[in-house]
């Protein structure tokens, strides 16, 4: 099956840097990939995704690569906020299945 | 996106008690839901996929009878924890399925179950 790698697990940054988190997949056939923010005691929420036949997507402060060669893809946020603060969890999705295999999560710290 | 709610957010109850978590679809039907656990401090843990009309198919691991799942009409999915005991608390979540798009996942606001 599946299995994805995220990194770092706690990221500490000062208001306005910018914060990169980056997730390695396992399966080839993987063609979709969502990126969820979670606050504390909420839902994960949906802030950007990439299929696999794009090689970035920019919403925003918020940017998505995708080297599928190196099955790795990474979530890019600029201008930090502390509002940005939350858990981020990347997933990946196979071969047409509905469900994503999560990465561990990312803990953002933005400092004002 | 979807609206997806959660009843209720959170929840006190008493070892050996069953407990009801409802999950909806707020502006379209999903004949598939998804169950999911998550510990403090960890990441998401499917348990079961919700089918309306038929039976819930449950992960390797996951108890169909402690953890009975009820997917009772298009937009309703009902999970129960029965005889709850403290290693049962958790944060519960659910998910809809995107329109169209059903890679896409939309989440509910989660319930906090702590059994005392």
């Amino acid at each position: 099956g599946e299995n994805v790698e995220q990194h770092p697990s706690t990221l500490s940054v000062q208001e306005g840097d910018s914060a990169v988190i980056k997730c390695t997949y396992s399966d080839s056939a993987s063609n979709y990939f969502p990126w969820y923010k979670q606050e504390l005691g909420k839902g994960p929420q949906l802030i950007i995704d990439i299929r696999s036949n794009v090689g970035e997507k920019k919403d925003q402060r918020i940017a998505v690569t995708l080297n599928k060669t190196a099955k790795h893809f990474s979530l890019h946020i600029t201008e930090t906020q502390p509002e940005d603060s939350a858990v981020y969890f990347c997933a990946a999705n196979g071969g047409g299945s509905y469900i994503p295999t999560f990465g561990r999560g990312t803990s953002l710290i933005v400092h004002p | 996106g979807a609206v997806v709610s959660q009843h209720p957010s959170r929840v006190i109850c008493k070892s050996g008690t069953s407990v009801k978590i409802e999950c909806r679809s707020l502006d379209f039907q999903a004949t598939t839901m998804f169950w999911y656990r998550q510990f403090p401090k960890q990441s998401l843990m499917l348990m079961a996929t919700s089918n309306e009309g038929s039976k819930a198919t449950y992960e390797q691991g996951v108890e169909k009878d402690k953890f009975l799942i009820n997917h009772a009409s298009l937009t309703l999915s009902t999970l129960t924890v029965t005889s709850a005991h403290p290693e049962d608390s958790s944060f519960y979540i659910c998910s809809v399925p995107g329109l169209g798009l059903k890679e896409t996942q939309y989440f509910g606001p989660g319930t906090r179950l702590l059994v005392l």
